[in-house]
């Protein structure tokens, strides 16, 4: 298994432009969250899904968007892109909440200037 | 909302000793998770304890929910041991988990 995977691991955006962030896991987990990390500071819940097609906000969803299609992948949208945004953005998933523990992918740093 | 707080926030160690982090939560937690972030940013799970006590290797941690703290004991350190370390919580009643971070305790292990 590849567990998480991210991509890209780095990307610099220009005010106003947008991207997609890609999250994929091949271990069939149900679950899955989008964090994000700034620096010093602990990880902050953006978004998160309890299976395909259900998705809801977490902590600091706004400039954000999700979708769900899939069991395996779990894109995190940022339109418009603003300085604030600037942060390091991690992926998890679970198999089962309450018995196990989070995976969570390598990351992907954005900036933003 | 829930607050999570970690001690000591830093923490400098000489290869070899013995040190213990501890995290404190403000209201019942449903899930207790300990992670490591390494110095290249990589996330790692040490523990999923929501309850009781769990070793692994030289690692340890302890959970008193009653009293809403947990314990991580790191023993006989080494420098690969060097990052943050990270205390999650899920607040009751939790059945999505949605974790909640501390703000870390930044380890350095000196060779």
């Amino acid at each position: 298994n590849a567990g998480v995977t991210q991509t890209p691991k780095f990307r610099i955006l220009k005010i106003g432009q947008s991207m997609t962030l890609q999250c994929t896991q091949d271990m069939n987990h149900n679950y899955m969250y989008w964090y994000r990390q700034d620096p010093g500071m602990g990880l902050k819940l953006i978004y998160y899904s309890v299976g395909a097609g259900i998705t809801d906000k977490g902590e600091v969803p706004n400039g954000y968007n999700v979708s769900r299609s899939t069991t395996e992948d779990f894109p995190l949208r940022l339109e418009l892109a603003a300085p604030s945004q600037t942060s390091v953005y991690f992926c998890a998933s679970n198999p089962i909440v309450g018995t196990d523990t989070q995976y969570f992918g390598p990351g992907t740093r954005l900036t933003v200037l | 909302g829930i607050q999570v707080e970690q001690s000591p926030p830093d923490l400098i160690l000489q290869e070899g000793a013995n040190s213990t982090l501890r995290c404190n939560f403000s209201d019942s937690v449903n899930n207790l998770q300990w992670f490591h972030q390494n110095p290249w940013g990589q996330l790692i799970n040490l523990f999923y304890i929501p309850s009781g006590t769990k070793q692994n290797g030289r690692l340890s941690a302890t959970t008193v929910a009653t009293e809403r703290y947990s314990l991580l004991y790191i023993s006989s350190s080494q420098t690969t041991d060097s990052g943050v370390y990270f205390c999650a919580v899920e607040p009751n009643p939790g059945n999505t988990g949605k974790l909640i971070f501390g703000q870390g305790t930044t380890l350095q292990v000196k060779p």
